[in-house]
């Protein structure tokens, strides 16, 4: 079965640079979901899309934007890099309806040095 | 993390079962969670409950919650070495749009004696 693709899988980039992350739902899926997970931590629920608009927002930082396209696929958006957004990236996709199901991705792991 | 805690570790011997177990705080989550993520992998749904019910089996897993402690457990019967990863146990609270939004607990590190 098809699965959440995130890429790229792993990020390297200098303080105060910028970067983007892509995320391609599980086909059908209306709803993309961004979670943040540092180092030897839980993953933080950041933001989450449907058809388009933003639906709910959690701890994301101004510096970071997002936004979801008419195919479904979103983009997270990082400006301003600090060295703790170094973290694993986790994009999740569901059906509105069902979103007690979240499949997640295998995430894009970025570095900030 | 801070709303939904877990034992940092758990060791097992292969065969035996395990027991995972949750706190949590908010009493108006409507589904409960256990993602596993293995080592530079991402987070796996292993199953989930609403939260009228009290128990789910699912295979070797078995769900159990007690919604008036707050607690939520999960076993897993005949341990294997593939059972090796961190356990999350996960809330969910619906929002004003309609989602379910997930808090996670601090995951729980399940190591597999031969």
């Amino acid at each position: 079965a098809a699965g959440v693709i995130q890429s790229p899988r792993h990020l390297i980039k200098e303080k105060r640079e910028t970067a983007t992350l892509k995320c391609y739902p599980i086909p059908r899926h209306d709803t993309v979901y961004w979670y943040q997970q540092g180092p030897g931590q839980d993953p933080q629920f950041l933001i989450s899309f449907y058809e388009k608009m933003q639906s709910d927002k959690g701890s994301i930082p101004d510096r970071f934007s997002a936004q979801q396209f008419s195919d479904y696929h979103s983009e997270l958006n990082m400006s301003s890099l600090e060295l703790g957004d170094s973290a694993l990236y986790f994009c999740a996709s569901s059906l509105l309806g069902s979103s007690y199901e979240q499949y997640f991705g295998p995430g894009t792991r970025l570095t900030v040095t | 993390g801070e709303d939904v805690e877990q034992s940092l570790f758990l060791s097992v011997r292969e065969g035996d079962s395990s027991v995972i177990n949750c706190t949590y705080t908010d009493s108006s989550s409507t589904y409960l969670y256990w993602y596993k993520q293995e080592p530079g992998a991402g987070l796996q749904l292993l199953t989930y409950i609403f939260s009228n019910m009290d128990m789910k089996q699912d295979q070797r897993l078995t769900v159990l919650l007690n919604k008036k402690d707050k607690h939520l457990s999960l076993r897993i019967a005949d341990t294997q070495t593939g059972d090796s990863a961190i356990y999350f146990c996960a809330e969910s609270i619906r929002t004003n749009f309609g989602n379910e939004k997930l808090t996670f607990g601090t995951g729980t590190r399940l190591t597999i004696i031969p």
